[in-house]
């Protein structure tokens, strides 16, 4: 069975900070690993995907993250905090194996102070 | 591209009676379709996967007789809450797959069962 756990139920950033979320996962078999973001009352937009090809990943906004196997980690960062990224974000994980289900994360709120 | 759409955006109706929820793949064929529920301020979690023409699959513990899901095409599905009771108030995504890795999820439909 897969699983993400995401630590830290809420994440507070300066304006121009850098961000950093934490997401670890558990896979029996090579993952695909997923960021979204959500803002109150809205669907989920993806920020960035990892599919097997190179660990570092870019997405919008200016977030990236790192897919480190010895770990077992897809944390998301970014070098610097603006007040838009106030939002949730949720790390998922599928198997690669063909289509399967997202498994979620419990989210991350991060907060940005001016 | 892979525009997902879901109408209503919101809906506010009296316990009792059955509301419908429609997910729209824009410009795509979704071969299958996903329904979620979210609480306020936690994660998104899995009702049923639907497949254009045969039934819907239900997560442990989600009534089907409650949540009716059609999916009658490779662009419609459709969530029914029959009966709806104000323990059914919550924020409803729905995510459309084209055969690829990725979901592309809906806006969102708020429900409110007074």
């Amino acid at each position: 069975a897969q699983s993400v756990t995401q630590l830290g139920s809420h994440v507070s950033v300066s304006e121009g900070a850098l961000v950093l979320l934490r997401c670890n996962y558990s896979s029996s078999v090579p993952p695909y690993l997923f960021w979204y973001v959500q803002y109150p009352n809205q669907g989920l937009q993806l920020l960035l995907k990892y599919t097997s090809a190179a660990t570092l990943v870019k997405g919008i906004n200016g977030f990236e993250a790192e897919f480190k196997k010895s770990e077992t980690s897809f944390h998301l960062t970014k070098p610097s905090a603006h007040m838009s990224d106030a939002a949730e974000y949720f790390c998922a994980v599928t198997l690669n194996t063909g289509f399967q289900k997202l498994v979620f994360g419990t989210g991350t709120r991060l907060l940005v102070s001016p | 591209g892979a525009v997902v759409s879901q109408h209503p955006s919101r809906v506010i109706c009296k316990s009792g009676t059955s509301v419908k929820i429609e997910c729209r793949s824009l410009d795509f064929q979704a071969t299958t379709m996903f329904w979620y529920r979210q609480f306020p301020k936690q994660s998104l979690m899995l009702m049923a996967t639907s497949n254009e023409g045969s039934k819907a699959t239900y997560e442990q513990g989600v009534e089907k007789d409650k949540f009716l899901i059609n999916h009658a095409s490779l662009t419609l599905s459709t969530l029914t809450v029959a009966s709806a009771h104000p323990e059914d108030s919550s924020f409803y995504i729905c995510s459309a797959h084209r055969g690829d890795y990725e979901q592309y999820f809906g806006p969102g439909t708020r429900l409110t069962v007074t």
